[in-house]
């Protein structure tokens, strides 16, 4: 069965600094990953996933994340922060299009003028 | 294009009354449909998931029900609400087949129990 660690529930950063969100991932067969976003009371929007080839995979608003196996982590990275990047930002994994998908809980940023 | 429409966005309930969360998908057929909900701090539960009309897997025993009746349209249902019933709910579905089981969100409904 799969499983994401989010470490960190609450990440806060200062405007201009680097953001760097981390999960890792537990899957007996290569994954899908994938990375949403959130804000208050709204759904979940894809920021990036990686599927298969080249395992630095670019998002929207800027965001990357680098697929590492050695590692199985899958952690999100921006730059510099902006202060409309306070979201909640969450990982998740997949095997196949035929199973749901597993997530993790969620990390809170806040970004700090 | 593919578009989920969830309503209604808010609904304020008193303990024990029923419920009933509607959502559609257009733009697409036969998606894998999915009711998630997420409350503080705990990330998201799934609820139920539905590979096809009439079709409902559920992951969590609990007092609340799915159903599927057109192959588009995803109903959450309670006969009695529960204080613990309160939190986010997400509807979602995702393309069948070999693809990498994205799924697309609908935008929540708040449901507040009293």
């Amino acid at each position: 069965a799969q499983s994401v660690t989010q470490l960190g529930s609450h990440v806060s950063v200062s405007e201009g600094a680097l953001v760097l969100l981390r999960c890792n991932y537990s899957s007996s067969v290569p994954p899908y990953l994938f990375w949403y976003v959130q804000y208050p009371n709204q759904g979940l929007q894809l920021l990036l996933k990686y599927t298969t080839g080249a395992t630095l995979v670019k998002g929207i608003n800027g965001f990357e994340a680098e697929f590492k196996k050695s590692e199985t982590s899958f952690h999100l990275t921006k730059p510099s922060a902006h202060m409309s990047d306070a979201a909640e930002y969450v990982c998740a994994v997949s095997v196949s299009g035929n199973t749901p998908l597993v997530f993790g809980k969620g990390t809170r940023l806040s970004v700090i003028a | 294009s593919q578009t989920i429409h969830q309503w209604p966005a808010t609904l304020v309930q008193p303990v024990g009354s029923p419920l009933s969360l509607e959502c559609t998908v257009e733009g697409t057929s036969n998606p894998n449909l999915y009711w998630y909900r997420q409350a503080a701090g705990r990330g998201l539960q799934l609820l139920f998931y539905s590979v096809g009309i009439g079709q409902i897997s559920s992951e969590v025993p609990q007092n609340l029900s799915a159903s599927r009746p057109q192959d588009r349209q995803f109903i959450l249902s309670s006969k009695k609400l529960l204080l613990s019933d309160s939190g986010f709910y997400l509807c979602a579905w995702s393309k069948k087949g070999q693809g990498s089981g994205e799924l697309f969100f609908g935008e929540g409904s708040r449901l507040t129990v009293l």
